[in-house]
């Protein structure tokens, strides 16, 4: 089976700061990769697929990259409603499917 | 729009069973595959199966950790997928996500609200 790391697991930042949460893929999985946002008691939200391409309605300080086997979300100026956990996903095993264990971003 | 609703969830005994229920509308149920996703508390989302759609024979995938004991279904006049759950173990406790794919792709812009399954003496 695929595994997939995130890093880091969680961390602190400020409303205004620009991060970046990595994913890496034990395989190559060329660009079958998403990512979702998931606030508490809620159900996952898809931001971006195809490693690259922000779901319709997502904001565009969002944005995500890589290929193969290392991948990056990046939020560009952070919102206060974006302080949540954020998954990837590779279904290059489709419809088989493996996520990441996480990162969740908190207010510093 | 597409839902997807999940129901049936609640408290269960080690080693007995429980259905969930997926109620779908806003789309053609009937040519979707569907899948289930679960989360256990505090933890992270683990892929649980899958069904394909009739047009592709409807056939299911399983993860490791419930192949043999979970059983996925549909019944496409009722816009129903199932989720039998057979020989409940503690670490099935999770919030039980129904989901559906894009159009020929393997991530889920949709998902539903989630159910509760409890697995406890």
């Amino acid at each position: 089976a695929i595994r997939m790391t995130q890093s880091p697991s969680s961390f602190s930042a400020s409303t205004g700061d620009r991060v970046t949460i990595t994913c890496r893929a034990s395989q190559g999985i060329s660009s079958y990769l998403a990512w979702y946002q998931q606030k508490p008691g809620k159900a996952p939200k898809l931001l971006i697929y195809a490693a690259s391409t922000l779901q319709s309605g997502v904001p565009s300080r969002f944005s995500g990259s890589g290929s193969g086997t290392d991948f990056t979300l990046t939020i560009s100026c952070l919102q206060s409603e974006d302080f949540a956990t954020y998954y990837c996903q590779q279904y290059y095993s489709y419809p088989l499917s493996t996520f990441g264990q996480g990162t969740k971003l908190e207010i510093k | 729009e597409v839902q997807l609703v999940e129901s049936g969830g609640g408290l269960v005994q080690p080693g007995r069973s429980l259905r969930l229920s997926c109620t779908a509308s806003g789309f053609t149920f009937g040519d979707y595959a569907m899948s289930w996703v679960r989360q256990a508390p505090g933890k992270g989302l683990e892929w649980v199966g899958f069904i394909r759609s009739k047009a592709y024979g409807g056939t299911t995938e399983y993860a490791a950790s419930v192949k043999g004991r979970f059983t996925i279904s549909r019944d496409d006049s009722k816009s129903i997928a199932y989720l039998q759950m057979n020989s409940l173990k503690t670490e099935d406790t999770a919030v039980y996500y129904c989901t559906r794919a894009g159009d020929s792709s393997g991530y889920y812009p949709h998902w539903g609200q989630g159910t509760l399954v409890t697995v406890s003496s």
